[in-house]
């Protein structure tokens, strides 16, 4: 099947910085999100991108689905930005679900 | 927002007690999930649903139940609990394929 591969595995930021996150896939997707679980373990949607750029607030997204990657921009990184920020795909050539990568964990001290 | 409930939101039980994760959306979704989450771990699908009387396994071997008899309900039940079930347990919808996917705020249960 489809993988997801997130990178970096692990990022420690300084409050104020800013970070990319990558996210790459193997096969051609239909549907793309990006997830940001919060310390109580609820997953919030952070964007629905199969291609292009979208931007809300401080934060960014762009997949280039020609070349099987998508990169989550954080600006201006706070507290409350840590947690686990998942990639999830779907292909219809795959079926059934949303797959999931393994996460990047964010950790934003002030 | 997307309304999609969960509940309970923390169970602790005893090992061989039958329980039911109770999950229901109001947005009219067909599709619905149910993924599994260790901690600190990634989602592994274990059932899913695309529609009214359709259940189907996923991924992740999982010795849970399912069942659709309401379009807007996706209970999970499990006849006898292990504490190799402890886990989060993470409900999901959407319409169709190809749009967003919504989650609700998660079970997480503790098997003693």
């Amino acid at each position: 099947g489809i993988q997801v591969e997130q990178s970096p595995p692990d990022l420690i930021l300084q409050e104020g910085a800013n970070s990319t996150l990558r996210c790459n896939f193997s096969d051609s997707v239909n549907n793309l999100q990006w997830f940001h679980q919060n310390p109580w373990g609820q997953l919030i949607n952070l964007f629905y991108i199969p291609s292009g750029t979208k931007q809300n607030g401080r934060l960014s997204a762009t997949t280039v689905a020609t070349e099987r990657y998508s990169l989550l921009y954080i600006s201006s990184s706070q507290t409350t930005d840590s947690g686990v920020y998942f990639c999830a795909v779907f292909s219809n050539q795959a079926g059934t679900a949303l797959i999931f990568g393994k996460g990047t964990t964010l950790s934003v001290s002030s | 927002e997307a309304d999609i409930y969960q509940t309970p939101r923390y169970l602790v039980i005893g090992t061989g007690k039958k329980i039911t994760l109770e999950c229901s959306q109001t947005m009219g979704h067909d599709k619905m999930y149910w993924y599994q989450q260790d901690p600190g771990m990634e989602l592994h699908l274990i059932h899913y649903s695309y529609g009214v009387n359709s259940t189907e396994k996923g991924d992740l071997s999982s010795e849970s139940t399912v069942s659709r008899i309401r379009t807007e309900h996706f209970p999970l039940t499990l006849e006898s609990a292990r504490p190799s079930h402890t886990s989060q347990y993470l409900c999901a919808s959407r319409r169709g394929f190809n749009n967003e996917q919504f989650f609700g705020p998660g079970t997480r249960l503790t098997v003693l």
